[in-house]
């Protein structure tokens, strides 16, 4: 099956700092990543759509200058918080869309917690 | 635009009753593929079912099973004989044309010994 794996799985780091998040698609080629972000006890808000080569697009309300998206293989995007500050903490999880599919097919990695202190 | 609706925050029952999770659902999309994950303490995201909008058959996994009804929007997910283990927040989720996935606002379930 298709699987997606992130590192860190956790990350503590200081406020004002920089953290990045990895995601790899280990068994296919993605050229479409997915990013959300899901506070406590809250849903999966998705931040950002990765494209491989290309400018990541930004929901509304996300600011792309502080969260970097980088897709620049068909297995790997990363995911940098820039100036972290403690109202960032939250669970970062990525997915992955096989594009051997239907185009609906989504695959999550296990998600990184992200504690700003 | 697309909406998930899940009414039930929390539900709470005693193990081996048998428990619902609603899903009520928008979409203009007429393909469209439903889905339910379960996330565990540990957050990952554990995929449970998907359903296209095509195929409206209800569906029976062991003590899963689930109802899909396109005349009232509704995917509703059924665990019969809960186990203690069953205990997570359930997710419902849409994805249509844009190839973007929706996520319904999660019911936490707990399975009390």
């Amino acid at each position: 099956g298709a699987v997606v794996s992130q590192h860190p799985s956790r990350v503590i780091c200081k406020s004002g700092t920089s953290v990045k998040i990895e995601c790899r698609s280990l068994d296919f080629q993605a050229t479409t990543m997915f990013w959300y972000r899901q506070f406590p006890k809250q849903s999966l808000m998705l931040m950002a759509t990765s494209n491989e080569g290309s400018k990541a697009t930004y929901e509304q309300g996300v600011e792309k200058d502080k969260f970097l998206i980088n897709h620049a293989s068909l297995t790997l995007s990363t995911l940098t918080v820039t100036s972290a500050h403690p109202e960032d903490s939250s669970f970062y999880i990525c997915s992955a869309r096989d594009p051997g599919g239907t185009g609906y097919e989504q695959y999550f990695g296990p998600g990184t917690r992200l504690t700003v202190t | 635009a697309q909406k998930v609706t899940q009414a039930q925050t929390e539900i709470s029952v005693v193990e081996k009753e048998d428990v619902t999770l609603d899903c009520v659902y928008e979409t203009r999309d007429t393909t469209y593929y439903l889905f339910w994950y379960k996330q565990p303490p540990s957050g990952e995201l554990v995929f449970l079912i998907r359903r296209n909008s095509f195929d409206e058959q209800n569906e029976i996994s062991g003590r899963y099973s689930w109802n899909f009804q396109k005349s009232t929007s509704s995917f509703n997910f059924t665990i019969t004989a809960s186990q203690v283990v069953d205990s997570a927040v359930y997710f419902c989720a849409l994805i249509g044309s844009a190839r973007q996935l929706t996520f319904g606002s999660g019911t936490q379930l707990t399975v009390l010994p």
